[in-house]
């Protein structure tokens, strides 16, 4: 069974970067990396996704080192805006007896919050 | 304008009432899924459904069900519904789940359910 682990929260103040590693030790062969914000109340959006190396976006960056065990969602410059819960996602393969392969496992998400 | 819809969004109901909350996509996603999110303990996927008629269990199926009669509903069932599937929770679509998550996910708004 995929499992990510993330920190539980970190702070930071407007202007910093932020990164946010996820350990997924147990990633598989075709798993991509896919990372999510959600704001209170609201459902979960994507950000970015990357499967090795480093992508940017206009929102952000991922990191994944070569053995593709972690992963870095890097946020540069930060303001208030950004104060959310970031998850990290990647593939999962059904527990014994399942059919398919559609399983996917959240983990516990870094709550993140931006300081004026 | 593509997007994901859940009704109610919002419920308040007593125990054993079945109860069903609905899901609808117009992106003609092949994949869909049922999450809960509960204080500390992130986002749990109930079900998902890799097309129509076929359905696999999450991490969490226990007091519910799915149907996927048509591709773009996927409503789930609370068929006696007890306190701790007080909740909040999300339906999502992606064109589909391979490999290893690599599509986007689309969230609902999310359905706040309280069973007294």
């Amino acid at each position: 069974l995929a499992k990510t682990t993330q920190p539980i929260s970190m702070d930071s103040y407007e202007g910093q970067e932020v990164n946010i590693t996820c350990s997924h030790n147990n990633i598989a062969t075709n798993d991509y990396i896919t990372w999510y914000q959600q704001f209170p109340s609201q459902g979960p959006r994507f950000i970015i996704q990357g499967y090795k190396t480093k992508v940017t976006n206009e929102v952000a960056s991922l990191f994944i080192p070569a053995d593709r065990k972690s992963s870095t969602l890097s946020l540069p410059r930060v303001s208030l805006s950004d104060t959310a819960v970031y998850y990290c996602l990647v593939g999962d393969k059904p527990d014994a007896g399942g059919t398919s392969y559609g399983k996917l496992t959240f983990g516990q998400g870094t709550i993140l919050t931006v300081h004026p | 304008e593509a997007q994901v819809t859940q009704n109610p969004r919002y419920l308040i109901t007593v125990t054993g009432k079945k109860l069903t909350v609905t899901c609808s996509q117009n992106m003609n996603h092949e994949y869909m899924s049922w999450y809960r999110q509960d204080p500390g303990l992130g986002l749990r996927q109930i079900y998902y459904s890799m097309n129509v008629e076929v359905t696999d269990k999450g991490d969490v199926p226990e007091g519910y069900k799915v149907s996927r009669k048509e591709k773009r509903n996927f409503p789930l069932i609370l068929e006696s519904p007890s306190p701790n599937q007080t909740s909040l929770y999300f339906c999502a679509s992606s064109l589909s789940p391979y490999p290893g998550g690599r599509y986007e996910q689309y969230f609902g708004p999310g359905t706040r359910l309280t069973v007294t």
